[in-house]
């Protein structure tokens, strides 16, 4: 069963770190792109971050650029979100992502999500 | 503030059909796939439409997309019940180098 399982959320202080994990199987993963993508509370859904194959390149939304860092290790199968200098508006529920070549760079596959809240 | 624009709200009753819109610029939608994602609070999206007007397998064919020019729409036809969830479209944007939702499109079934 294709499956993407994402750990590594809580409470944060305004300020402080955080890394995510997600955790990839049933399929080949170093295959396919991978993102992650976010929903504040009450809100809608917003693109994070993505990385290609390899890990070769990066692509960040403007909200989280010199914060937010993508990575993952093909050999371990997961994919990683380092979210630094937390502020409260990246209180959200952080989806990891699939993102299917063959299905026009779609996110086909989704994680159940975790939640992160940044609060003092 | 959402790069793509969609109307908050859109309601029918079952069995109607409901168009929901999704406005961009050149530099995303007019240039670029659209896709399209169903999220029922609480569970993880789901793919619904991608490349414009394609379904993926398990899809109904109730859900249609198309586009024209800057803008794009999502088709749900014999509304049921358990269409009431979010919609969003989503596509690449060429300036920004990266991708970007709409503002999302709560679905009721009245």
């Amino acid at each position: 069963e294709v499956q993407l399982v994402e750990s590594g959320g809580g409470l944060v202080k305004p300020g402080g770190s955080l890394r995510l994990s997600c955790a990839a199987s049933g399929f080949t993963f170093s295959s396919y792109s991978m993102n992650w993508v976010r929903q504040a509370p009450g809100k809608g859904l917003e693109w994070v971050s993505s990385i290609t194959t390899s890990g070769g390149y990066t692509y960040s939304a403007e909200s989280v650029k010199g914060r937010f860092t993508i990575s993952r290790d093909n050999a371990k199968t997961s994919l990683y979100l380092q979210m630094n200098s937390l502020r409260a508006e990246d209180t959200a529920v952080y989806y990891c992502v699939r993102e299917s070549t063959s299905l026009a760079d779609s996110f086909d596959i989704w994680g159940q999500g975790t939640m992160v809240t940044v609060s003092s | 503030q959402s790069v793509l624009t969609q109307p908050p709200s859109a309601s029918g009753t079952p069995g109607q059909r409901v168009t929901i819109s999704c406005s961009g610029t050149s530099s995303n939608i007019g240039r670029n796939n659209v896709h399209w994602y169903q999220h029922v609070p609480g569970t993880a999206p789901k793919l619904l439409i991608y490349r414009i007007n394609q379904r993926p397998s398990g899809v109904p064919d109730r859900f249609s997309g198309s586009k024209s020019g800057t803008s794009a729409s999502l088709a749900i036809s014999g509304l049921r019940s358990e269409d009431e969830a979010d919609y969003y479209c989503v596509a690449w944007d060429d300036s920004l180098s990266g991708k970007v939702f709409g503002s999302g499109t709560k679905v009721t079934v009245l």
